[in-house]
């Protein structure tokens, strides 16, 4: 049974790194493609990104803020970046696995708020 | 760019009603696309998978169908705690979330 667990800091100022963590535990990570998403506050879902366990990446294109995401397979972990953050940055980040074989995000993180705010 | 399309934005409905909801894409997505329920402070959960197919622990009382453009989620007989927020999605490349539908008992 796969779970994700994420963390990082929930309360930012502008112009600073947003900096999340989700770790995998069970499965195979490397079987899958692995993803964030924010949902800002009273709003819908949004896709940012997802990589795999060779590093491959895709972006969101509508994405205004800088965004990176890195892995790091020794700890099956994955990570994202949001740099310059505003207040429009503001949401709750989910991190979760998306599957390739049915291409749906079956496994979820439990999310973690984010706030910018000055 | 892929655009979803959900409709109705809510819906308020009595418990043991027939729901429906409609998703629709700007494009031919075929099947790829997936259903989730989202309830407040907690992380969306996968119903629907590939239009159809029933993720597992799901009731039966959700069910998926179409191809194309068009798509519906149905529930058979509306439970109290079916009460949440509907998304449809769908991956061509990148994914893309629908507005969401909020199902509300009357």
């Amino acid at each position: 049974q796969v779970q994700l667990q994420q963390w990082g800091a929930g309360l930012l100022k502008p112009s600073e790194t947003l900096s999340l963590t989700c770790a995998v535990y069970g499965g195979s990570f490397s079987a899958s493609y692995w993803a964030w998403i924010r949902q800002p506050p009273g709003k819908g879902l949004e896709w940012i990104g997802e990589i795999n366990h060779r590093g491959s990446t895709k972006y969101n294109p509508s994405l205004k803020s800088p965004v990176t995401i890195s892995v790091d397979t020794s700890q099956n972990q994955f990570s994202l970046k949001v740099s310059s953050v505003t207040a429009a940055d503001s949401a709750v980040y989910y991190c979760a696995r998306a599957s390739r074989g049915f291409y749906a995000m079956d496994v979820w993180g439990q999310g973690t708020t984010v706030t910018v705010s000055s | 760019d892929i655009q979803m399309t959900q409709s109705p934005s809510t819906l308020s409905a009595s418990v043991g009603d027939r729901v429906t909801i409609t998703c629709r894409a700007s494009q031919s997505i075929s099947t790829w696309l997936a259903w989730y329920q989202q309830k407040p402070g907690k992380a969306p959960k996968l119903l629907i998978y590939k239009a159809s197919s029933l993720e597992s622990g799901v009731p039966s009382r959700f069910s998926g169908s179409g191809s194309g453009t068009e798509f519906t989620l149905t529930i058979t007989s509306l439970q109290p705690d079916d009460c949440a927020t509907y998304y449809c999605q769908e991956y061509n490349s990148y994914w893309t979330f629908g507005q969401g539908t909020k199902v509300e008992i009357k």
